[in-house]
């Protein structure tokens, strides 16, 4: 069974400029969450989809973050535009139910703005 | 609000010799679950060991196990045999009560395995 896809593993890109990061969600999980991970830090969550519905999206940055899960499979982050302290590791997870124990986590997106 | 507080920044280990991981907590629920992550170099958090705030038994996975001290609000990981590929970065997390509520993680300890 395929685990969770991210792309790309690795984005440098320049201030202002957007960035868009892709996860691909074990088959049939419906629960999807995108954390953050600052360097030396936890993953910290930024959103959290019930199928297509964003059910926890209060840690996100509204002004330059969005993210959109369109058919409830995979999902997209973007950021536009970005700035120096963006430059983190974006991780997805997916679990089958909002309530099961275990998320299952991608590789991770690791972003640098210069 | 959820705190998971892990004190060491790094810790050394023997090959074959056990180790422990500290974590505390904190939270108003009265129920909730925690959990240890382990990421190694790859960047993936790869599940470990699930505690529940009821569970009457610490939580064994094979060489994990959990050192839960409910009074203590403690949450300690304790890896027995250590192999050179325990070497990577060990997250404490919890999750209060309903399913709602968010993985809140720690800070993270890295191990270094050595021969």
């Amino acid at each position: 069974e395929a685990g969770v896809v991210q792309s790309p593993r690795y984005k440098i890109i320049e201030k202002k400029q957007p960035v868009a990061f892709w996860c691909n969600p074990i088959s049939g999980h419906n629960t999807l969450y995108w954390y953050l991970q600052n360097l030396g830090q936890g993953p910290e969550l930024l959103i959290r989809y019930e199928n297509e519905e964003a059910v926890d999206d209060s840690q996100l940055p509204k002004d330059r973050f969005s993210a959109e899960r369109l058919k409830g499979v995979d999902s997209t982050l973007k950021i536009q535009p970005a700035e120096l302290g963006d430059s983190a590791v974006y991780l997805c997870a997916s679990s089958s139910s909002a309530g099961a124990r275990e998320l299952f986590f991608g590789e991770g997106s690791r972003l640098t703005v210069l | 609000a959820q705190k998971i507080t892990q004190t060491q920044p790094g810790m050394f280990v023997q090959e074959k010799e056990a180790v422990t991981l500290d974590c505390t907590y904190d939270t108003s629920d009265p129920s909730y679950g925690l959990f240890w992550y382990k990421q190694p170099s790859s960047g993936e958090m790869i599940f470990l060991i699930y505690q529940g705030s009821y569970d009457q038994q610490n939580a064994t996975e094979g060489r994990y196990s959990l050192n839960f001290q409910k009074a203590r609000k403690s949450a300690n990981l304790v890896i027995s045999a250590s192999q050179l590929g325990d070497s990577a970065m060990y997250f404490c997390a919890m999750r209060g009560g309903g399913t709602a509520s968010k993985l809140t993680f720690g800070t993270g300890t890295r191990l270094q395995v050595t021969l």
